[in-house]
């Protein structure tokens, strides 16, 4: 059973960082490209980056390029979102979610981690 | 940027109704377009890819159309439990964007 579990979120003040992490576990974590996804209070989904399965590719959003960080270790099956300077219009649900290349599908979800933005 | 539209971005339909929505796209990019439900508080859940393609244990009544820049997903007869948030996504090049959904309600 493909499995992402999601860290804790908190809440940040502003001007502040947090690492958000995803440990999978029931699929080949290592073949597979890996996306972030947010969703701000009552708002639709937005992407915000993507790690090829390796790792030597990142890909960002431009409301986070240069404020967050993804990367990955594929000996833990586990990615991580580092982010930087965090604003009010960070706070949301951070979904992690497995790719499927070829396809390009988002097939798997993790639970979501809320991050409050706030003094 | 890719840019999504969906149309229209609320809906009352009743139990049994064919139920349509639309999604076009600023560029054209193939059929690399996906398809998801989102109920309050849970995590989306992809229904449709490649456009067209079911998701392995969606049911059949979801329907994927389209090619280009105008995409549409149908529920050929409404259930209660498909009372959600529909979004659509080009999964052609990053960044990867998202319609801004659809909500589907029951009357």
């Amino acid at each position: 059973e493909v499995q992402l579990l999601q860290s804790e979120g908190g809440l940040v003040q502003p001007g502040g960082s947090l690492r958000l992490s995803c440990a999978t576990s029931g699929f080949t974590f290592s073949t597979h490209h890996m996306n972030w996804v947010r969703q701000a209070p009552g708002g639709g989904l937005e992407w915000v980056a993507a790690i090829s399965s390796s790792g030597e590719g990142t890909y960002y959003a431009k409301s986070v390029r240069g404020r967050f960080t993804i990367s990955r270790d594929n000996s833990e099956n586990t990615m991580y979102l580092h982010m930087n300077s965090l604003g009010a219009e960070d706070t949301a649900v951070y979904y992690c979610v497995k790719e499927v290349i070829g396809e390009q599908k988002f097939d798997y979800w993790g639970q979501g981690t809320l991050v409050t933005v706030s003094s | 940027d890719i840019q999504m539209t969906q149309s229209p971005s609320s809906l009352s339909a009743s139990i049994g109704d064919r139920v349509t929505i639309t999604c076009r796209a600023s560029q054209s990019f193939g059929n690399y377009l996906n398809w998801y439900q989102q109920k309050p508080g849970k995590a989306p859940k992809l229904l449709i890819y490649l456009a067209s393609t079911l998701q392995s244990g969606v049911p059949s009544r979801f329907i994927g159309s389209g090619f280009g820049t105008e995409f549409t997903l149908t529920i050929s007869s409404l259930q209660p439990e498909d009372s959600a948030t529909y979004y659509c996504q080009q999964s052609y090049t990053t960044p990867f964007i998202f319609g801004p959904g659809t909500k589907v309600e029951i009357k």
